[in-house]
């Protein structure tokens, strides 16, 4: 089946430290899309990014289309960094619907 | 420019009821589309619309429906339901379907008891 995989599962960091998460996709994916999803549940829009690469401050994306993979890098990382990241796109192979992995969920300790 | 937003945001039902969940989208966004999030299946895609029209569903039981007004809100709703619907349910809008980026509401956390 379709599938979005996601790596590493659990990542613990010390404040301060950088860290890069993963997603895989596999099959062609458009409307790469990369989320932080808060403590109360909220999905927060970190990155659109389709192909290319986007900088946001500390963080920054880049997504390789055509071997099918997103990287999501964290620099000098906060506690307020901690949660669960999701990467999602939409997969023509998959009737056109957003594909979630499953999250990387990021504690940061101080 | 206001959000997504989602009511309610918590509610408790008892197996066999049914429930009604709203979402008003950013204001010009003509897309609207449902997920369910819950600890052992994930982030999964209930259905989009867009004009009106449910474009797309996924792998959901017909007891999932919805529907999507002229001013673009969006209402799920779940009949009978089961233990295993409880979840949190979140909503996104987008400018275009199936396409674009999406903006999500904070989500409504459904209990079943």
């Amino acid at each position: 089946g379709i599938q979005v995989e996601q790596s590493p599962p659990d990542l613990i960091l010390q404040e301060g430290a950088n860290s890069t998460l993963r997603c895989n996709f596999s099959d062609s994916v458009n409307n790469l899309q990369w989320f932080h999803q808060n403590p109360w549940g909220q999905l927060i829009n970190l990155f659109y990014i389709p192909s290319g690469t986007k900088q946001n401050g500390r963080l920054s994306a880049t997504t390789v289309a055509t071997e099918r993979y997103s990287l999501l890098y964290i620099s000098s990382s906060q506690t307020t960094d901690s949660g669960v990241y999701f990467c999602a796109g939409v997969i023509k192979a998959a009737g056109n619907k957003l594909t979630f992995g499953g999250g990387t969920r990021v504690l940061v300790k101080p | 420019k206001a959000g997504v937003t989602q009511t309610p945001r918590y509610l408790i039902k008892t197996r066999g009821q049914q429930v009604t969940l709203s979402c008003s989208p950013i204001s010009g966004h003509r897309s609207v589309s449902w997920y369910q999030q819950t600890p052992g299946q994930g982030l999964q895609f209930l259905f989009e619309y867009f004009s009106e029209t449910q474009r797309n569903k996924g792998n959901f039981p017909g007891r999932f429906s919805g529907r999507q007004f002229s001013n673009s809100r969006s209402e799920m709703n779940v009949s009978t339901l089961e233990l295993g619907d409880s979840a949190l349910y979140l909503c996104a809008s987008s400018l275009r379907q199936f396409t674009g980026e999406l903006f999500f509401g904070e989500g409504s956390r459904l209990t079943v008891l």
